[in-house]
């Protein structure tokens, strides 16, 4: 079974600064998701990816698959990206190769 | 947004009694997933469909059973409710059963007592 492992666990940083969440695996994946929960709300997914670099506005996710490990940063952070960001893992398998991680609780204070 | 519409948002319900928790979809989209979301652990997948009337067992699904009678739909059962089963229920949706995004609906909160 996959360990994914988040770090940190929880991050409060100030308006403006760059953000680094980072997730590390276990064993070989086909693809790697990074999701995001605001408070009380429902779950949006920001990337999947299985190599490189992705880019949507102000958020990056990488991915290195020989080091098993992944970072999402985030420029120019806004309060309102205050929220839970939670990576998942596909080891292979089928539909029930899905493992995640518990979640990086970010703040950001104005 | 994909649409997935989870129903109810919020159930409290007594110990023992049978709770049915309903997930619909207007994407089509051929997988369909139940998990929990406790705190201290990620989310933990419960069943899922990869088609109708074809569904699996997840890393937890002890005391749940699931359904699927139309693409759309796919309803998670709790047979007889236990105070363990609180928590924050999401049913998701894919395409296909890997490298395919996952879209998620807002959840379902319930309180067993």
């Amino acid at each position: 079974k996959n360990e994914v492992e988040q770090s940190p666990q929880n991050l409060t940083a100030q308006e403006g600064e760059f953000i680094t969440i980072n997730c590390s695996y276990s064993v070989g994946i086909s693809a790697l998701h990074w999701l995001q929960q605001h408070p009380g709300g429902g779950i949006v997914s920001l990337f999947m990816l299985s190599s490189g670099k992705k880019k949507h506005g102000r958020l990056i996710a990488t991915i290195n698959i020989q080091e098993k490990h992944s970072s999402l940063h985030i420029t120019a952070s806004h309060p309102r990206d205050s929220a839970v960001y939670i990576c998942a893992a596909h080891s292979g398998g089928g539909a029930d190769g899905l493992t995640f991680g518990k979640g990086t609780h970010l703040i950001i204070q104005p | 947004d994909a649409g997935i519409t989870q129903s109810p948002r919020h159930k409290v319900t007594e110990t023992g009694t049978p709770v049915t928790l309903r997930c619909h979809q207007t994407e089509n989209h051929r997988y369909m997933y139940w998990y929990r979301q406790d705190p201290g652990h990620g989310l933990r997948l419960i069943h899922y469909s990869y088609g109708v009337k074809d569904t699996d067992k997840g890393e937890v699904s002890d005391g749940y059973s699931v359904s699927r009678s139309k693409t759309e739909d796919f309803l998670l059962t709790l047979e007889s409710a236990t105070s363990s089963q609180t928590s924050v229920y999401f049913c998701a949706i894919s395409a296909q059963d890997r490298n395919s995004p996952l879209h998620f609906g807002n959840g379902t909160r319930l309180t067993v007592t």
